[in-house]
């Protein structure tokens, strides 16, 4: 258990109003990932950052910023939220230090944007 | 653009059966990696291996096994002497050499019949 947390598990919002999600970890992974995961859709990927300050995009980035301003949170923030951003949202992190490699998933975050 | 597909959409066995989860990919990058990674049925995700490129040697990992040919460009998942606690849909993913363009398959849903 890498000690990985997000928050709020659950979340159910009016379109139109600004959310952001969290993700805690405890382990000083440098890289943080964020994805959704929708039926029919499967997983994709939103955002990741690979240190402090460094951010890019994934998949789905539209509607969609981030931030990390330290190495322990990952902030992912629905600046105007819409219907279609109804889904779970996992946060990851990445121990990628040879030769050992793993990815550690928080439980999710079951938004609905109403 | 990278692609995974993974063509089966649902696989039912019996226990103690041998189980193997077909993916395969596309990308024109020269330096990738691949992953495998578990959702059970309680919806926490779970990875369980990552596989560079330039490496094409088996894995094996008590019941779990990989098989990476980059000639097919697939990479293939099997569970020897399948246990119902394997139930769960498993995703194949893909990325390039520093995070970008991550990938999902759409997943192969498994059930284990006790």
């Amino acid at each position: 258990d890498a000690g990985i947390t997000q928050s709020p598990r659950h979340k159910v919002t009016e379109t139109g109003t600004p959310v952001t999600l969290r993700c805690h970890q405890t382990e000083n992974h440098r890289y943080m990932y964020w994805y959704r995961q929708d039926p029919g859709h499967g997983l994709r990927l939103i955002h990741y950052s690979y240190g402090v300050k460094d951010t890019d995009k994934g998949e789905v980035s539209d509607g969609y910023s981030v931030s990390r301003s330290k190495t322990e949170d990952f902030l992912l923030t629905l600046e105007s939220a819409t219907s279609s951003q109804t889904s779970v949202y996992f946060c990851a992190t990445e121990e990628g230090l040879a030769p050992t490699y793993e990815q550690y998933f928080g439980p999710g975050t079951r938004l609905t944007v109403t | 653009a990278q692609k995974v597909t993974q063509a089966q959409t649902e696989i039912s066995v019996v226990e103690k059966e041998d189980v193997t989860l077909d993916c395969v990919y596309e990308t024109r990058d020269t330096t990738y990696y691949l992953f495998w990674y578990k959702q059970p049925p309680s919806g926490e995700l779970v990875f369980l291996i990552r596989r560079n490129s330039f490496d094409e040697q088996n894995e094996i990992s008590g019941r779990y096994s990989w098989n990476f040919q980059k000639s097919t460009s697939s990479f293939n998942f099997t569970i020897t002497a399948s246990q119902v606690v394997d139930s769960a849909v498993y995703f194949c993913a893909l990325s390039g050499n520093y995070g970008q363009n991550f990938v999902f398959g759409p997943g192969t849903r498994l059930s284990v019949l006790p």
